[in-house]
């Protein structure tokens, strides 16, 4: 079984340049979230989607935005960019939201290295 | 506001012996889960185990396994019979289990070495 799928791989942009990332969950799994990992860090939490719904939001400006569709694959967007953006953005895709009973488990991409010049 | 606090930033261990690293976290929750994730080089972040807090025994994957202790909010993880294929970042996170989509909460990373 395929796992999650990020594109592209690698990408380099100039500042106030628009960027769209691209993910597909694994067969199945009808959540998708998105993480900004920035060089040293560890992942910061972005959006989480849900049966095409965001249903989550992590603190990051309205410059990101992102959509699910209706075969569960999303697209995170990044508009006006900043040096600040360039970062590992990883993908990741569970059955559904965390609960009681379910903890959520994701499954992460290989993630997009978004370079900003 | 959670938070996760890695303060080894980097370990070094002998091919074959055990390695602890350790993992604190603040919460003001009682139901949740904490996970360890491996980020090699390849980038794409693994898991490695899951603990959910209402449970009192410690999680056990292998050669893996957590001291989960919840008053004192520490969750480290033990590698025994460390093997070159160990050598990654390691992530401790944190996830709130009250049905909610907040999303994990991570650490800043452990980078563990293995030494031949």
């Amino acid at each position: 079984d395929a796992g999650v799928t990020q594109s592209p791989t690698h990408l380099i942009k100039t500042r106030g340049q628009h960027v769209t990332l691209r993910c597909s969950p694994i067969s199945g799994h009808k959540s998708v979230s998105w993480y900004q990992q920035v060089l040293g860090q560890g992942p910061q939490f972005i959006f989480q989607y849900y049966e095409k719904e965001e249903r989550g939001r992590g603190n990051f400006p309205d410059r990101f935005s992102a959509r699910q569709f209706p075969n569960y694959s999303s697209e995170l967007n990044v508009n006006a960019l900043l040096l600040g953006d360039s970062a590992l953005y990883l993908c990741a895709s569970s059955l559904g939201l965390a609960g009681r009973a379910n903890t959520g488990e994701l499954f992460f991409g290989e993630g997009s290295r978004l370079t900003v010049l | 506001a959670q938070t996760v606090t890695q303060s080894q930033p980097e370990m070094s261990v002998q091919e074959a012996e055990t390695v602890t690293l350790s993992c604190t976290y603040d919460t003001s929750e009682s139901d949740y889960y904490l996970f360890w994730y491996k980020q090699p080089p390849s980038r794409q972040m693994i898991l490695v185990i899951r603990q959910e807090a209402y449970k009192q025994q410690n999680a056990t994957e292998n050669r893996f396994s957590v001291n989960f202790q919840k008053a004192a909010k520490s969750f480290s993880l033990k590698i025994s019979d460390s093997q070159l294929g160990d050598a990654a970042m390691y992530f401790c996170a944190y996830r709130s289990a009250r049905g909610g989509a907040d999303g994990l909460t991570f650490g800043k990373g452990t980078h563990l070495i293995i030494q031949p």
